[in-house]
């Protein structure tokens, strides 16, 4: 059980252009999702707790416009990073999960900007 | 704040050889959650341990251990007769409530660990 999926394992795109990257819980409902970045050789820091039906909650110095959150449902999470740019690329990751049963990552997001 | 602190940043080892992966952790939080997570190359994260910050058993799994001692706010992680398949990034977290209510991870720095063969 605890199964997340996340989508696209890599991506590449245009300087300019918006990515969206899809979480999903697989079998469990989410009221509260995760989105991680890490840059090479570095580690992860949250960016923002997504919460179901309600605005996501961004960690100081994340950019809300940039990168925009939806979580539509209790088992999916989007994250959009509108307008990417070089300095965007990196790997990004989400987590769902429950307090007293622990969290599980999903796969991970490669997004290159070039 | 929390704060997740491994000081190793890069151990190489010879395959069979005993490594242990230190971990120091800071917390205001009277309960709290430990985890540790293991990411290969390919970049996804592998949940290997979490422990409850009320139990302080220590933790074997197979070639896997773990140990947990809140006096010194540590909890270690010892892999026991390495293998080349071991060889990836370690992170170790803690749990962290945030204002809203819910819970996020803060991690450590990681810890890249080569084994040769």
């Amino acid at each position: 059980g605890a199964v997340v999926s996340q989508h696209p394992s890599r991506v590449i795109c245009k300087s300019g252009t918006s990515v969206k990257i899809e979480c999903r819980s697989l079998d469990f409902q989410a009221t509260t999702m995760f989105w991680y970045r890490q840059f090479p050789k570095q580690s992860l820091m949250l960016m923002a707790t997504s919460n179901e039906g309600s605005k996501a909650t961004y960690e100081q110095g994340v950019e809300k416009d940039k990168f925009l959150i939806n979580h539509a449902s209790l088992t999916l999470s989007t994250l959009t990073v509108t307008s990417a740019h070089p300095e965007d690329s990196s790997f990004y990751i989400c987590s769902a999960g429950r307090r007293n049963y622990g969290y599980t990552f999903g796969s991970g997001t490669r997004l290159t900007v070039v | 704040a929390q704060k997740v602190t491994q000081a190793q940043t890069e151990i190489s080892v010879v395959e069979k050889e005993d490594v242990t992966l230190d971990c120091v952790y800071e917390t205001r939080d009277t309960t709290y959650y430990l985890f540790w997570y293991k990411q290969p190359p390919s970049g996804e994260l592998v949940f290997l341990i979490r422990r409850n910050s009320f139990d302080e058993q220590n933790e074997i799994s197979g070639r896997y251990s773990w140990n947990f001692q809140k006096s010194t706010s540590s909890f270690n992680f010892t892999i026991t007769a390495s293998q080349v398949v071991d060889s990836a990034v370690y992170f170790c977290a803690l749990s962290e409530l945030t204002q809203g209510g819910s819970e996020k991870l803060v991690f450590g720095k990681g810890m890249k660990l080569t084994v040769n063969p």
